[in-house]
C-alpha cells in the first residue's frame, strides 16, 4: 500500500547549519506531498506542500521539490535557529475528495542547539 | 478565531473503562478527522466525518471504537473497554471542506491505560 518513509532521529544541528530530512514515498497514483511541523505542546501545523512533480513547496526558509523520478520530497533549510527544533512529519495524499485522509512518516525529531 | 480544541489533553483509565474524547472544530470548519499516533510511531488515520455523517472510517478498529460527530457540540472519539494498547496520542483535525488539503490539528489527547 501507499507509504512514507522519513530519515530516523533525532538530528541534531548546530545554530546556521543547513538542514536535510530525507522523505521518500510509495504510492499507486500521483499524490499531493506535504510537511507538517509540531512544536513541544502543540498540534501539527503544515509547513508546505506540493501538488505535482517538480513543485517546489517553500515557508519559513524551508523548501522541499516533488520528485517523480526518486519518489522523494526531502525538506531543507539553509540555516537553522533553535526555534526551528521540533518534530518533522512528512505526509501524502491520494485522495482529491479526502484532503484531509494524510498518510504520515513516523517523523523525525530535529534539536537546535545556539 | 480559537484553533481546534480537543479536551482533555490527558486522560488515565484503568483497563475496561471508557474513554471519552472530544473535539472542538474551527469555526466554520465542518469536517473533522481523527488520528492516533502511537510511541514511536507516525500518525495514523482512524475516521473522518462531516456533520452526522461518518465519511470514511477504514482507520478504525473493528471493535470497542467509534466516532460521531452530531449536528451540534464536538465530535466524539469512544473507546470502550480500554486496554493497554490503546495507550497513544489521539488527534483530532479540521478543515472547512472535503477537498482542502490544509488541516489544522489539535494539540492531542493522551490516553494512558493502567
Amino acid at each position: 500500500g501507499d507509504s512514507v518513509t522519513q530519515m530516523e532521529g533525532p538530528v541534531t544541528l548546530s545554530e546556521e547549519a543547513f538542514l536535510t530530512i530525507n522523505c521518500t514515498y510509495t504510492a499507486t497514483g500521483y499524490p499531493s506531498l506535504f510537511w507538517y511541523v509540531q512544536y513541544p505542546g502543540e498540534g501539527l501545523q503544515l509547513l508546505l506542500k506540493a501538488t505535482k512533480a517538480d513543485d517546489k513547496g517553500s515557508n519559513k526558509g524551508f523548501e522541499a521539490t516533488y520528485r517523480k523520478e526518486t519518489t522523494s520530497f526531502h525538506l531543507e533549510k539553509g540555516s537553522v535557529q533553535v526555534s526551528d527544533s521540533a518534530v518533522y512529519f512528512c505526509a501524502l495524499n491520494m485522495i482529491y475528495n479526502q484532503g484531509g485522509k494524510l498518510i504520515f512518516g513516523q517523523g523525525t525529531e530535529l534539536s537546535v542547539k545556539p | 478565531n480559537a484553533g481546534v480544541m480537543q479536551n482533555p489533553r490527558h486522560l488515565v483509565r484503568r483497563r475496561g473503562q471508557e474513554a471519552r474524547l472530544r473535539c472542538s472544530p474551527m469555526k466554520g470548519h465542518s469536517h473533522v478527522y481523527w488520528y492516533r499516533q502511537l510511541p514511536e510511531e507516525g500518525l495514523k488515520f482512524m475516521v473522518y466525518l462531516q456533520k452526522e455523517n461518518i465519511i470514511d472510517e477504514s482507520g478504525m478498529p473493528k471493535e470497542r471504537f467509534s466516532a460521531e460527530f452530531p449536528k451540534e457540540g464536538p465530535s466524539i472519539l469512544r473507546i470502550q473497554q480500554v486496554v493497554r494498547g490503546d495507550s497513544a496520542a489521539y488527534f483530532c483535525a479540521s478543515s472547512p471542506s472535503g477537498a482542502n488539503e490544509k488541516l489544522f490539528f489539535g494539540s492531542g489527547t493522551q490516553l494512558s491505560v493502567l
